[in-house]
């Protein structure tokens, strides 16, 4: 069984500013990572996803994550933010045995100020 | 290509009530998810169907179940309403599985009275 847990609740930062949101998971069998983003009355929109091969992945909107084994984590970064960027993001992760059955964090609500 | 589509959007229901929830996936995706998403226990895997056949299942109590029609559509069921069972309920649908992106609906955002 897999588990996620998102570091931080809550994330404010300054338009144009870098932003990391941190992700750690625990698995015992091979795993795949994902982050999502909840815009408000909306469902979940795929960023990217990390399935095996290059451990830096490129997703939408400029937002890139590296997966660290040793270090467990999978951590979301953007090199500078836009207003629009404000929204909740969600770590999940599946397994080989889990089907489309995924696990998410809690939860991570950046929030773009001017 | 249309999305995920779900209905209704908003639901208002009674304690001791039941309720359906209906999901129809993106063309041509015979994998279909639900998720409850609430504020306090975030979002938890209700169920998955699969060219009609349930493949896996969260830690839900009996109250909840689901199916899957022919043409892939899906539909859960709520029977016996709790206070608790007040939620966004997401849908998913893809191809197949894990390595294939799912595609989440807006959510039926329930309300139990």
């Amino acid at each position: 069984a897999q588990s996620v847990t998102q570091l931080d609740s809550q994330v404010p930062v300054f338009e144009e500013a870098p932003v990391e949101l941190r992700c750690n998971y625990s698995s015992s069998v091979s795993v795949y990572l994902f982050w999502y983003v909840q815009y408000p009355n909306q469902g979940l929109q795929l960023l990217l996803k990390y399935l095996s091969g290059s451990t830096l992945v490129k997703g939408i909107n400029g937002f890139e994550a590296e997966f660290n084994k040793s270090q467990t984590s999978f951590h979301l970064r953007k090199p500078s933010v836009h207003i629009s960027d404000t929204a909740e993001y969600f770590c999940a992760a599946a397994g080989e045995t889990s089907g489309s059955r995924l696990t998410f964090g809690e939860g991570t609500q950046l929030t773009v100020n001017p | 290509k249309a999305g995920v589509t779900q209905t209704p959007r908003y639901l208002i229901k009674t304690r001791g009530q039941q309720v359906t929830l209906s999901c129809s996936p993106i063309s041509g995706h015979r994998s279909v998810s639900w998720y409850q998403q609430t504020p306090g226990q975030g979002l938890q895997f209700l169920f998955e169907y699969f060219s009609e056949t349930q493949r896996n299942k969260g830690n839900f109590p009996g109250r909840f179940s689901g199916r899957q029609f022919s043409n892939s559509r899906s539909e859960m069921n709520v029977s016996t309403l709790e206070l608790g069972d007040s939620a966004l309920y997401l849908c998913a649908s893809s191809w197949d599985t894990y390595y294939n992106e799912q595609f989440f609906g807006p959510g039926t955002r329930l309300t139990v009275l």
